[in-house]
């Protein structure tokens, strides 16, 4: 059963672009969670998600930034028009039903490098 | 919402030295306190939890504790490996509705052969 998956691990982006993150959760899993870690800042949770819904954006920032979870295929976080500061790991997680919310499997993670 | 706090942020010890992280936490009603490790270049594991009906919980070399009344837990890590070297993170929880994990700013755990 493979864990779960996220690409690109790296990504480098100029100011002004876009970012796509992408996460594949485990088999069996209808929960995604996206957190974001800065250097001695621990994991900031950003979203929480099932299919085809948003449940918790409130970690969010509002502005060029987005996330889904399609009926099909992985879940997306998309930043456009990126800035330095959003130079980050980002960090997807998954769960089951059964216990969403609490025993959280995470990806290895998309370092992203804004130049 | 609700505030972790973790100390220290580092932590040195010898090989087969324990090791002990301390969190404290601010909203009462969290239930629920995971403990994860942190590789580098991975993506954190859980590696024990805590609910809040239980004082102490143990996994072979490490333990969690847990004071309710203090609102603080810790992990303990007995016997320790240049294998558990890595950076831990507490969490806690208020399993409420759609409520979500807030995690501490984490530990960097060296071990030293």
């Amino acid at each position: 059963n493979a864990g779960v998956m996220q690409n690109p691990r790296h990504l480098v982006r100029r100011r002004g672009q876009e970012a796509r993150l992408r996460c594949s959760p485990m088999k069996g899993h209808s929960h995604v969670y996206w957190y974001r870690q800065l250097p001695e800042e621990g994991l900031k949770f950003m979203v929480y998600l099932q299919k085809e819904n948003i449940i918790d954006e409130s970690g969010m920032p509002k502005e060029r930034f987005s996330a889904e979870f399609p009926k099909e295929g992985p879940s997306i976080l998309r930043i456009q028009q990126v800035v330095r500061g959003d130079s980050a790991a980002y960090f997807c997680a998954s769960s089951p039903a059964t216990t969403a919310n609490e025993k959280l499997f995470f990806g290895s993670g998309t370092q992203l490098s804004v130049l | 919402g609700e505030n972790v706090e973790q100390h220290p942020s580092t932590l040195s010890v010898q090989e087969g030295d324990s090791a002990v992280i301390k969190c404290t936490y601010s909203d009462s009603a969290s239930n629920y306190f995971p403990w994860y490790k942190q590789e580098l270049g991975k993506g954190p594991q859980l590696i024990i939890d805590i609910r809040s009906n239980v004082g102490e919980k143990k996994d072979q070399r490490i333990a969690v504790t847990l004071n309710k009344t203090a609102k603080h837990f810790s992990l303990h890590i007995t016997e320790t490996q240049p294998e558990d070297s890595a950076v831990y993170f507490c969490a806690a929880i208020t399993n409420s509705g759609y409520s979500t994990l807030t995690f501490g700013k984490g530990t960097m755990l060296l071990v030293s052969p």
